[in-house]
């Protein structure tokens, strides 16, 4: 069984200021972890995705990530947020090797603040 | 890279009637696809997965009468919300397992999303 956790569904940050969001996966096997962003009626963008390469993830529009197996974590980090960041973030987990389905979090809601 | 083109991004029906959802690998083949449902604010909820040439497996409580999907080719899926009732107005979102990489890595590439009303 597979699951991810995101810790706080709302977060506002300043324009400028360190954005961090937080996800926890839980898996009996090696995962593969994404980010993904949703603007409004729109679907999903992928932002960076962990395959047990680099522990640390760079994706796209700034956006990082770091895998860390000791805390079953994958905390989405951004050092200046920006107006245009202000969207939805979805976590997800899937299985190494076997193209298992995606198992999304509950998704977090990012405000930017002038 | 990968592209899903879904259509269509909206429409609105009356109650009792049927709506298609279609989507579209446009520069690869897609063998299996995924169909989610999202309500307001919420997450995707997996609806079924469907593979290319075979029926499509349905998550524990989606009613496969309602929702069919058809993956005839591989390079197309499609939903179709048969008897819509207001009830099933939602966002619905398909997804496609994209092979990528020395790794054999599959990622997921999404459609824009497809907006039910139903009235």
């Amino acid at each position: 069984a597979q699951s991810v956790t995101q810790l706080g569904s709302h977060v506002s940050v300043s324009e400028g200021a360190l954005v961090l969001l937080r996800c926890n996966y839980s898996s009996s096997v090696p995962p593969y972890l994404f980010w993904y962003v949703q603007y409004p009626n729109q679907g999903l963008q992928l932002l960076l995705k962990y395959t047990s390469a680099a522990t640390l993830v760079k994706g796209i529009n700034g956006f990082e990530a770091e895998f860390k197996k000791s805390e079953t974590s994958f905390h989405l980090t951004k050092p200046s947020a920006h107006m245009s960041d202000a969207a939805e973030y979805f976590c997800a987990v899937s299985h190494r090797g076997g193209g298992n389905k995606l198992t999304f979090g509950t998704g977090t809601q990012l405000k930017v603040e002038l | 890279g990968a592209v899903v083109s879904q259509h269509p991004s909206w429409v609105i029906c009356k109650s009792g009637t049927s709506v298609k959802i279609e989507c579209r690998s446009l520069d690869f083949q897609a063998t299996t696809m995924f169909w989610y449902r999202q309500f307001p604010k919420q997450s995707l909820m997996l609806m079924a997965t469907s593979n290319e040439g075979s029926k499509a497996t349905y998550e524990q409580g989606v009613e496969k009468d309602k929702f069919l999907i058809n993956h005839a080719s591989l390079t197309l899926s499609t939903l179709t919300v048969t008897s819509a009732h207001p009830e099933d107005s939602s966002f619905y979102i398909c997804s496609a397992r994209v092979r990528q990489g020395l790794e054999n890595y599959e990622g997921y590439t999404f459609g824009s999303g497809t907006r039910l009303t139903v009235v």
